[in-house]
């Protein structure tokens, strides 16, 4: 069974920093891309980043580029969001996302809170 | 590229046909998702290539339409049909979703 599950979320100030985690189980890792996909309180879906299957392309919504960083250590399984610069407007919940193209798995999710 | 859903909200009773409409706005081929969403859940891939139904959907889910204009149906609407669903493109980075559209039990 596939399984996503992320970490690191909490309430961060302005101009701070956070560094999400998703752990992958249940698939082969080193087979798919990788993404991150967000939420903010009562809207719609938000696609962030996504991860080459090696971590040779990265792309990233305008939003966020030059702040945030995805990465990923197939050697754990696992997946990063860098979140620098953290604004108001980042303020989510934040999705890990299987990527055969299309995400065809998803995280529960883990909420960034961006206030002073 | 942006997507807009037609509909933005629906309400509709248990055994209605429901079509959901996304219009990009500029062809995209067939790189087109459709998601469902429930309330406090992450969301669900149902379509993918906008006609193709994602391993353990039920048939009553269908998609088509290629280039521009999109849509979803529900042939026979079910209880555990009522979500937000959302259409979402990947032929062209950033990607993008469509706004949602609410499906409401009337």
């Amino acid at each position: 069974e596939v399984q996503l599950v992320e970490s690191g979320g909490g309430l961060v100030q302005p101009g701070g920093s956070l560094r999400l985690s998703c752990a992958a189980s249940g698939f082969i890792f080193t087979d798919y891309w990788m993404s991150w996909v967000r939420q903010a309180p009562g809207k719609g879906l938000e696609w962030v980043a996504n991860i080459k299957l090696d971590g040779s392309e990265r792309y990233y919504v305008d939003s966020v580029k030059g702040r945030f960083t995805i990465s990923r250590d197939n050697a754990k399984n696992s997946l990063y969001l860098q979140m620098n610069s953290l604004r108001a407007e980042d303020t989510a919940l934040y999705y890990c996302t299987r990527a055969t193209l299309y995400a065809d798995s998803w995280g529960q999710g883990t909420l960034v809170a961006v206030s002073s | 590229i942006q997507l807009t859903q037609s509909p933005s909200s629906l309400s509709a009773s248990v055994g209605d046909r429901v079509t959901i409409t996304c219009r990009a706005s500029q062809g995209i081929t067939s790189y087109l998702a459709w998601y469902q969403q429930k309330p406090g859940k992450a969301p669900k891939l149902l379509i993918y290539a906008a006609s193709t139904l994602q391993s353990g959907v039920p048939s009553r889910f269908s998609g088509s339409g290629s280039g521009t204009d999109f849509t979803l149906t529900i042939s026979s609407l079910q209880p555990e049909d009522f979500a937000t669903y959302y259409c979402q493109q990947l032929n062209t980075y950033p990607i993008t979703f469509g706004q949602g559209t609410r499906l409401e039990i009337k």
